[in-house]
């Protein structure tokens, strides 16, 4: 079956360490994207790739850092730079044509103490 | 900056009622729209895309008014497994389609 994968589903860090957040499609779709939503609010673009081994930053880039070496692959790393990190992030893909609709992940949920 | 305005609600219906969300957005050179479910502690699911004509999908209406950059929702004999947070999406071409969500409209269907 085709789909966006997220792995863990939940992560526990402590302050102050690095943490990569993983996100796989097989959708073969050119475009991705990872967002952060806090309880209660809206979806924030972190950053996004149009394609491989190129990105961009969204609105809440600080922080956070992201690679496109494969098509397929679009991790993220939070840093220790981020002040609140404890979020759910949601990872996405789309086509480039036709009506560039979004698929997601399920999410990973971490908690940072 | 470019927004996208949802009425956060929560709107609360008796099952069976007829609900409508609308969603503002400011760029008129936005080019896709679209609504998406979240469901409490899940991942946005598309429920459908909006088209200029309007398009229909069972008991859900969504409706494109350029003119006053407007997309709305309409859902039709409500059922409780419709409770759920619904987004707007909208997408615009700088030389790239880049989506700007909503922050979603609460609905609870009551029995």
């Amino acid at each position: 079956d085709g789909g966006i994968t997220q792995s863990p589903k939940y992560l526990f860090r402590k302050e102050g360490q690095n943490v990569t957040l993983s996100c796989e499609q097989n959708l073969n779709h050119d475009a991705m994207y990872w967002y952060r939503q806090d309880p209660g609010q809206g979806l924030r673009l972190i950053y996004y790739s149009q394609i491989v081994n190129d990105f961009q930053k969204g609105d809440i880039a600080e922080g956070y850092s992201v690679s496109r070496e494969k098509k397929e692959s679009f991790p993220l790393t939070v840093t220790s730079a981020q002040k609140n990190p404890t979020a759910f992030y949601l990872c996405a893909s789309s086509t480039q044509t036709d009506n560039y609709e979004q698929y997601f992940g399920p999410g990973t949920r971490l908690t940072v103490t | 900056r470019k927004e996208v305005e949802q009425d956060p609600g929560p709107f609360n219906v008796p099952e069976g009622a007829t609900v409508a969300f609308n969603c503002t957005y400011s760029n008129s050179a936005s080019q896709s729209f679209f609504w998406y479910r979240q469901d409490c502690r899940k991942e946005p699911k598309l429920l459908m895309s909006v088209y200029s004509s309007g398009n229909e999908d069972g008991r859900f209406t969504a409706q494109l008014n350029r003119a006053s950059q407007y997309i709305s929702l309409l859902i039709r004999d409500s059922k409780l497994s419709d409770s759920a947070t619904y987004l707007c999406v909208v997408n615009w071409s700088g030389g790239s389609y880049i989506p700007t969500f909503g922050r979603g409209t609460s609905l609870i269907v009551h029995p």
